[in-house]
């Protein structure tokens, strides 16, 4: 079975720059997050959808920062324009919609903003 | 309010030998539990969970944990390490809603 898969893996790009990173969920799963990860702040919860709707995005860090999921088996999150605060790893993961089920992640897209 | 508590930030265990890393939860309500892993440039991979079924769980590649709930604890155990173990594990609970509350991790060295 496919899992999460997120593209790109790895992107590199100038500060200032739009950034669009990309999520296909497991199908049939009905809720969606984007996490960050860095190694001062841990995993970060961004925003959740559930089916296809934006639940929570108060970890969204400002309004630079979007996110859409135009149908079920696609989600985008976006810099605009990005800084090099914004560095770190950009993880998706979907889930069932069930309470207590685990989310399953994606391997994630590395993000550099020089 | 709920959340998860990882004991040890970093474990070094010799190849062989068990392992033990510690999970405490705090919680009004029954949770859920999970433990994961995640090995260098990868996602994180789910290793067992906890659903309020067995209260020993066994997940993958040998590891199991344990739910006391008098001790509030979801301790994750495996009897020998290998050298492929060494990586973060995560202590997670989900406690009545589809978010989850991620512990902080513990880095598991394995030394030859």
């Amino acid at each position: 079975d496919a899992g999460v898969i997120q593209s790109p893996r790895h992107e590199v790009t100038e500060m200032g720059q739009e950034v669009t990173l990309r999520c296909k969920p497991i199908s049939g799963h009905n809720s969606l997050f984007w996490y960050r990860q860095t190694m001062m702040r841990g995993l970060e919860l961004l925003i959740y959808f559930n089916n296809n709707v934006p639940i929570d995005d108060s970890g969204m860090p400002e309004d630079r920062f979007s996110a859409k999921m135009p149908n079920a088996s696609f989600s985008t999150l976006k810099i605009q324009p990005s800084e090099p605060r914004d560095s770190a790893v950009y993880f998706c993961a979907s889930s069932p919609r069930t309470v207590g089920q685990p989310q399953h992640f994606g391997d994630g897209t590395r993000l550099s903003i020089l | 309010a709920q959340s998860v508590t990882q004991l040890d930030s970093h474990v070094s265990v010799s190849e062989g030998t068990p392992v033990l890393l510690r999970c405490n939860y705090s919680s009004s309500y029954s949770p859920s539990l999970f433990w994961y892993v995640q090995h260098p440039n990868k996602g994180l991979q789910l290793l067992l969970k906890y659903t309020s079924a067995a209260t020993l769980v066994k997940g993958i590649n040998g590891f199991e944990a344990e739910f006391k709930k008098s001790e509030t604890s979801f301790h994750l155990t495996k009897p020998s390490a290998h050298m492929s173990d060494a990586a973060e594990y995560f202590c997670v609970g989900g406690f009545g809603n589809e978010k989850l509350t991620f512990g902080t991790g513990t880095r598991l060295t394995i030394i030859p």
